[in-house]
């Protein structure tokens, strides 16, 4: 089957410019999740999606980032301005639901670079 | 929320050794205890995982243990190869599976 998409692989920008990742889950993923990475540490969750409600934002920074699943689908996570710190590898993972961790998958992520 | 802390940061190994990663969580709720493999500029890929009912968990070289009550969980590599060279990240999640904390990872290398 095919895996959770991602793009832009790569992006560069300006700090105080912005930006938008895109993410498409696996059909049929109800559960979808947006991570950073940080280089040399582990992923960090962002902002949890099931279908199109959000569950779980606690550690989004709501003044710059903002996220959307429109129709349960697709989505797309925001950065407005974005700062030095952004600077980050931005994966998206989706899964079948809470009772199935096992098909928790991942995307190949998109690298930000904020310079 | 969950702390999870993994050890050690680095690890190098000879080809054909074991390899062991460690870990330690903090919540007593979490329940789900999976392992990814990540490879340079690639995606985290699940290699093993463990629900809490379960000491221990077995596939071929790779192994996992779970220590419910000192709250730590260890990955075992046997007979490494060249291959196995990765990142390794354990992860926890309390309740009902969704969110993982991830621990800080750790760079195996192994020298053939």
């Amino acid at each position: 089957e095919a895996g959770v998409a991602q793009s832009p692989r790569y992006k560069i920008i300006e700090k105080r410019q912005s930006v938008a990742f895109w993410c498409n889950p696996i059909s049929g993923h109800a559960t979808l999740y947006w991570y950073q990475q940080i280089l040399g540490q582990g992923p960090k969750l962002l902002i949890q999606f099931q279908n199109n409600g959000v569950v779980d934002d606690s550690q989004l920074p709501k003044d710059r980032f903002s996220a959307e699943r429109l129709k349960g689908v697709d989505s797309t996570l925001k950065i407005q301005p974005a700062k030095l710190e952004d600077s980050a590898v931005y994966l998206c993972a989706s899964s079948l639901g809470p009772t199935e961790p096992s098909f928790y998958t991942f995307g190949s992520g998109t690298r930000l670079t904020v310079v | 929320g969950e702390n999870v802390e993994q050890h050690p940061s680095t690890l190098s190994v000879q080809e054909g050794d074991s390899a062991v990663i460690k870990c330690t969580y903090s919540d007593s709720a979490s329940n789900y205890f999976p392992w990814y493999k990540q490879e340079l500029g690639k995606r985290p890929q699940l290699i093993i995982d463990i629900r809490s009912n379960v000491g221990e968990k077995k596939d071929q070289r790779i192994a996992v243990t779970l220590n419910k009550t000192a709250k730590h969980f260890s990955l075992h590599i046997t007979e490494t190869q060249p291959e196995d060279s990765a990142v390794y990240f354990c992860a926890a999640s309390p309740g009902n599976f969704n969110k993982f904390y991830f621990g800080s990872g750790t760079k195996l290398n192994v020298k053939p």
